[in-house]
């Protein structure tokens, strides 16, 4: 079964330092990743995606993500974090199971980032 | 400010109460879903519709009634909840393409839903 793992509940980084959240995935066949966040009493926003192509993938507010087919991984990165930063970050992965015009997508528990001034 | 815009925001209700969350896509999107996020658990997919047709129901309850009207609306009717049913209700929109689909979802800012 697809499944997506965030080993994190919180990560702790202060401003300016750089940060990473971890993901990993299991996937029948290709797999098609995302990365969500979600700010307090907001619904989720996408960051960025990977569906082929370059492992390294740039996203929205200087966030990136490198993708390893070898260790299953999507980590979200950012070389400089701020304190707005702060969220809740989702890493989600499209069923394969499901083909057509819809895009299900299995999501992770979530990793918590605070950001110190 | 999103394309998606979800109504009530807030919303309290008794185990005996019907009441109905709204959700509304203003992207031109043609597949809308609903998500339940809890704390603690991952987002949990409740239901599909592509082109107003249900497509998926993961083994949804039955006091959780979906309705599609049109490509641009997205209903939840619930009617006798639980006090366990009470979360954020997300929904969501993407555009399908032929063969497989990899839009990014948009999401509402969601309902709060506490149920007494």
């Amino acid at each position: 079964a697809q499944s997506v793992a965030q080993p994190e509940d919180q990560v702790n980084v202060a401003e300016g330092n750089p940060l990473t959240v971890k993901c990993t995935y299991s996937v029948s066949g290709n797999p098609y990743l995302f990365w969500y966040v979600q700010y307090p009493n907001r619904g989720l926003q996408f960051l960025l995606k990977y569906i082929t192509g370059d492992n390294l993938v740039k996203g929205s507010y200087g966030f990136e993500a490198e993708f390893n087919k070898s260790q299953t991984s999507f980590h979200l990165k950012k070389p400089s974090a701020l304190v707005s930063d702060s969220a809740l970050y989702f890493c989600a992965v499209r069923d394969p199971s499901m083909g057509g015009a819809t895009n299900k997508l299995i999501f992770g528990t979530g990793t918590l980032l605070a950001v110190q001034p | 400010e999103t394309g998606v815009t979800q109504t009530p925001r807030h919303l309290v209700m008794g185990m005996t109460n019907k009441k109905s969350l709204k959700c509304e896509q203003h992207l031109g999107h043609n597949a809308m879903y609903w998500y339940k996020q809890s704390a603690k658990k991952p987002l949990e997919l409740m239901f599909v519709y592509s082109l107003e047709e249900r497509v998926e129901n993961n083994s949804v309850p039955s006091r959780f009634s979906p309705e599609c009207p049109n490509s641009s609306h997205l209903f939840l009717h619930l009617h006798t909840l639980q006090p366990e049913d009470s979360a954020l209700y997300l929904c969501a929109s993407s555009q399908g393409t032929r063969g497989v689909s990899t839009g990014e979802l948009f999401f509402g800012e969601g309902s709060r839903l506490t149920v007494l």
